[in-house]
């Protein structure tokens, strides 16, 4: 398999529930980025993790919570999140060494908290 | 404060027709602009993609046009398709930090392409 993968494809949670999304490159990448795309509203950048290491966090609400374990996993772990939440969440993944890299991005988990 | 402005939200076009999607920025420190495609059920891809240093950058049926002094660059997509309908975003790129990239979209333009 090639690419990058995201599980689940669809979440539906409960504003107390504990869940955590998936997301693997198998494209040899580097940098590992969370994005959300809501309805109308531009991609919002999330997280950016470099090495392993996380270089950007864009004032994202502590309910979610990124984690990186090696440069080819990325999970995101949610938790008393809010209905205005719901979106679809989407991962993607580039070598970095320069701006104009290309972003790979999966298909993303669509969201919906109820 | 939106960083990319979008425009329009929406845009049908006949088969054969040319579509255009125009997009306006702020941040002069932004040095590379791509232009991603995204169809249902799918992430976005990287479709066509410039740097400042060039006016036009064509890549088959699409070309982008870039003026730098007025900060606006849009895609043109001539003798369009029905297989081109899909949601299509303008983005601008600075680095982070860390060296990697930062990309702010636009809103988006669903092109609808009638056969």
């Amino acid at each position: 398999e090639t690419g990058v993968t995201q599980t689940p494809r669809h979440l539906v949670m409960g504003m107390t529930n504990k869940k955590s999304l998936k997301c693997e490159q198998h494209l040899g990448h580097n940098a590992m980025y969370w994005y959300k795309q809501s309805a109308k509203k531009p991609l919002e950048l999330m997280f950016v993790y470099n090495f392993k290491e996380q270089t950007e966090n864009n004032s994202v609400p502590s309910r979610f919570s990124p984690e990186c374990p090696n440069s080819s996993h990325l999970f995101l772990h949610l938790h008393t999140l809010q209905p205005e939440d719901s979106a679809l969440y989407l991962c993607a993944s580039s070598q970095p060494g320069g701006a104009g890299e290309k972003l790979f991005f999966g298909s993303g988990t669509q969201l919906s908290v109820l | 404060q939106q960083q990319v402005k979008q425009s329009p939200q929406s845009l049908i076009v006949q088969k054969g027709g040319i579509s255009i999607i125009n997009c306006a920025y702020e941040n002069t420190a932004f040095d590379y602009f791509p232009w991603y495609q995204q169809f249902p059920g799918k992430g976005p891809a990287l479709l066509i993609a410039i740097r400042p240093d060039v006016s036009e950058k064509k890549e088959g049926r699409f070309t982008i046009s870039f003026n730098k002094s007025a900060k606006q660059f849009s895609l043109h997509i001539m003798d369009s398709q029905p297989g081109d309908s899909a949601t299509y975003f303008c983005a601008a790129s600075s680095l982070t930090q860390g060296g990697s990239e930062k990309l702010v979209f636009g809103k988006g333009t669903k092109l609808t392409v009638n056969p």
